[in-house]
């Protein structure tokens, strides 16, 4: 299995919106709608942001949300604030062979 | 609430086995998947695969030979083995929890919602 498709960077100024990609293929992000995101600071453990797409945990801020087209989900941070500074990455289920897949991974830089 | 402790060794010498404990305290064991996930350093995360409570696996296909994930509901504890290891697996190693995600086509276990803080591990003689 292939990993997800993830710019290595992306950035943006405090206040600004940011969206980050995922691609991968039919037979995973384009098959379903078990796609999630995580985030992770330096030094700690992922964190769950963004589940089934488009759904967030208790606890994170509505600045978060996701979306899907066809073999692409997204990731958009909006009203960027300096605490979302971290490495984001996306994972699949891949159900053909009850896997999950990860991205390579996002380093979201706040300018 | 649910809290997640990866214990082991920090060093392994090559060709031995890498063997991690994750203890799952404040919850229960059952009902979810357990996953081990592991990060080289200055790399990104590598699912390496999950096991039910009642003991159904799933590995990723590029360890599938070399690893083996199972829960002990006796101790609420998940176990990761990982055999004939090479500096290619050294990495943080973390556990995680995959609750079910419940469609009409049955649950699904793939996200992850609770992680452990993750315990490093270096293969070197």
């Amino acid at each position: 299995q292939s990993a997800l498709t993830q710019p290595p960077s992306a950035s943006g100024s405090p206040g600004q919106s940011v969206t980050i990609s995922c691609t991968g293929s039919s037979s995973d992000v384009g098959d379903d709608n078990h796609v999630s995101w995580y985030q992770q600071h330096p030094g700690k453990a992922p964190k769950l942001m963004i589940f089934e797409v488009n759904r967030r945990p208790s606890g994170v801020p509505d600045r978060f949300s996701g979306s899907k087209s066809g073999n692409t989900a997204s990731l958009t941070v909006s009203g960027l604030q300096a605490e979302d500074e971290a490495d984001y990455y996306c994972t699949s289920y891949a159900g053909r062979n009850n896997h999950v897949i990860f991205g390579g991974g996002t380093k979201l830089t706040v300018l | 609430q649910v809290q997640l402790e990866e214990l082991g060794p920090g060093l392994v010498k090559p060709s031995e086995t890498l063997s991690l404990t994750c203890v799952v305290s404040g919850g229960s064991i059952s009902s979810y998947y357990w996953s081990w996930i592991r990060q080289p350093p200055g790399k990104g995360l590598e699912w390496i695969g999950n096991s039910y409570y009642s003991g159904s696996t799933n590995y990723n296909p590029s360890l599938k030979s070399r690893v083996t994930i199972s829960v002990d509901t006796s101790k609420t504890q998940i176990s990761l083995n990982v055999s004939s290891v090479t500096a290619a697996d050294t990495a943080v190693y973390y556990c995680a929890r995959n609750p079910p995600y419940a469609t009409p086509y049955g649950y699904y276990y793939y996200y992850m919602d609770v992680w452990g803080k993750g315990t490093s591990v270096t293969v070197s003689s």
